[in-house]
């Protein structure tokens, strides 16, 4: 069964900093990934959509990369800001016509000001 | 242009209550999701729609029903509600199977 993991669970940094946030899933097999922001009381929102066959994808200051071999994705923050503040989740696409996704627990991120 | 909507945004049920969940969306998307998020357990999918006429079962089905007469719409039924289906729901639509996900702002479910 897909499992999938995002370290660490909370993280605070200063305004200006770059950040990552990690994402990892235990079977390769997958179609795609994608990373979502939700905020407090709200619903999610889509960033970043990688397919497997992908390495990479780049919206503004986010950098998403994929590595299917080592179950790993990364989320890449530069120049963090306060409106940054947030929980990020990742989730991963393991079937097809099944439609169905395996999300992560989440990464609680505040940023400073 | 609303995207996805929800109603209600927030729910209050007795234990052996009924009550519909509706999500509405206009962006003409084939693909339609309920999932529940709960503290620890992350979000799990409960029944979904390739499109109109069409339901399947997801992860965590039991004690729930769905129905998606129109395009448009896709309806989550608890026909005898229980406080293990206290949870925020949220539905998702999707345009196409490797789409990107496109989410509602939750429905917030209390059963005491």
């Amino acid at each position: 069964k897909q499992e999938v993991t995002q370290i660490p669970a909370a993280l605070s940094v200063p305004e200006g900093e770059n950040l990552v946030l990690n994402c990892s899933f235990t079977d390769s097999a997958i179609y795609n990934l994608q990373w979502f922001r939700q905020d407090p009381g709200k619903g999610l929102t889509s960033l970043l959509l990688i397919q497997s066959s992908q390495r990479e994808q780049t919206s503004g200051r986010l950098n998403a990369s994929l590595d299917k071999s080592s179950g790993r994705s990364t989320l890449y923050i530069a120049a963090s800001q306060p409106g940054d503040s947030a929980t990020y989740l990742c989730a991963v696409k393991v079937d097809n016509y099944g439609q169905n996704f395996v999300f992560g627990p989440g990464t609680r991120l505040s940023v400073l000001p | 242009n609303a995207g996805v909507t929800q109603t209600p945004k927030f729910r209050v049920l007795k234990t052996g209550q009924s009550m519909t969940l509706l999500c509405a969306q206009d962006m003409n998307h084939e693909y339609m999701y309920w999932y529940r998020q709960d503290p620890g357990m992350g979000l799990r999918l409960i029944h979904y729609s390739v499109g109109e006429g069409t339901t399947a079962k997801g992860e965590v089905p039991d004690g729930y029903n769905v129905s998606r007469l129109k395009k448009q719409n896709f309806l989550l039924g608890l026909e005898s509600a229980a406080p293990s289906q206290t949870s925020v729901y949220f539905c998702a639509t999707g345009r196409g199977y490797l789409e990107k996900l496109f989410f509602g702002s939750g429905t917030q479910l209390s059963v005491l």
